[in-house]
């Protein structure tokens, strides 16, 4: 088991441009979650999907945030129009159908908004 | 925002020490969960518990579900260089789905 990957690693990018990360879960992990996390801060939850379906989507992800999951297996999450306050790691995490509550985190994703 | 409180903020131990931790908030969580982040890396799932109660370990760690489901503690035993990090408790309510609140962490350092 290789574990959740996070591409890419790092994005500097200036604001107004768009961005796109994209997260590989644990294989056979039905649940895939996106949480931000600023610094000196907790990860925050963002939004999840079971399989497809996008479930539950926080406050926090404004209509600048979209996050899709086509094929129930990677998911990309999109930032349009990039502000400075978008600066923070975007970490992914995974869990198991039968083991929903434990979610494994990947390396994340550290975003730079210029 | 935040939700959980985490205490201390941070700790400066010496190897071999004993450390204690905790998580407490105002509302009740039905799972507790710690994690541990080291720089530039995401949390690492450590110990995960589901009960009122409950008391589980994972080699030197252990950790408690409080009674209350209100407060989760996280004990590290003779502590060594490489448990340098920070340390994360995170909750999830009956009522919020699959979303964990995390606290703000506790900051661990070690000196051998």
């Amino acid at each position: 088991d290789t574990g959740v990957s996070q591409d890419p690693r790092h994005k500097i990018t200036k604001r107004g441009q768009n961005v796109t990360f994209r997260c590989d879960p644990i294989s056979e992990h039905n649940r895939l979650y996106w949480y931000r996390q600023t610094l000196g801060q907790g990860p925050e939850f963002l939004t999840y999907f079971q399989n497809e379906a996008q479930l539950e989507k926080s406050r926090l992800l404004s209509d600048r945030f979209s996050a899709e999951r086509p094929k129930g297996s990677f998911s990309t999450l999109e930032i349009q129009r990039t502000e400075q306050g978008d600066s923070a790691m975007y970490l992914c995490a995974s869990s198991s159908p039968g083991l929903t509550y434990e979610q494994y985190f990947g390396p994340g994703t550290r975003l730079t908004v210029t | 925002g935040q939700q959980l409180n985490q205490s201390p903020q941070s700790m400066f131990i010496q190897e071999g020490e004993d450390v204690s931790m905790n998580c407490t908030s105002s509302s009740i969580f039905n799972t507790w969960l710690w994690y541990k982040q080291e720089p530039g890396e995401g949390p690492v799932l450590l110990i995960a518990l589901y009960k009122a109660g409950e008391l589980t370990s994972n080699g030197r760690l252990t950790a408690q579900f409080g009674i209350t489901r209100k407060d989760s503690f996280l004990n590290i035993s003779a502590s060594i260089p490489s448990d340098v990090g920070i340390y994360f408790c995170a909750g999830r309510k009956e009522t919020s789905g699959s979303r964990l609140t995390f606290g703000e962490g506790t900051q661990l350092t070690v000196n051998p």
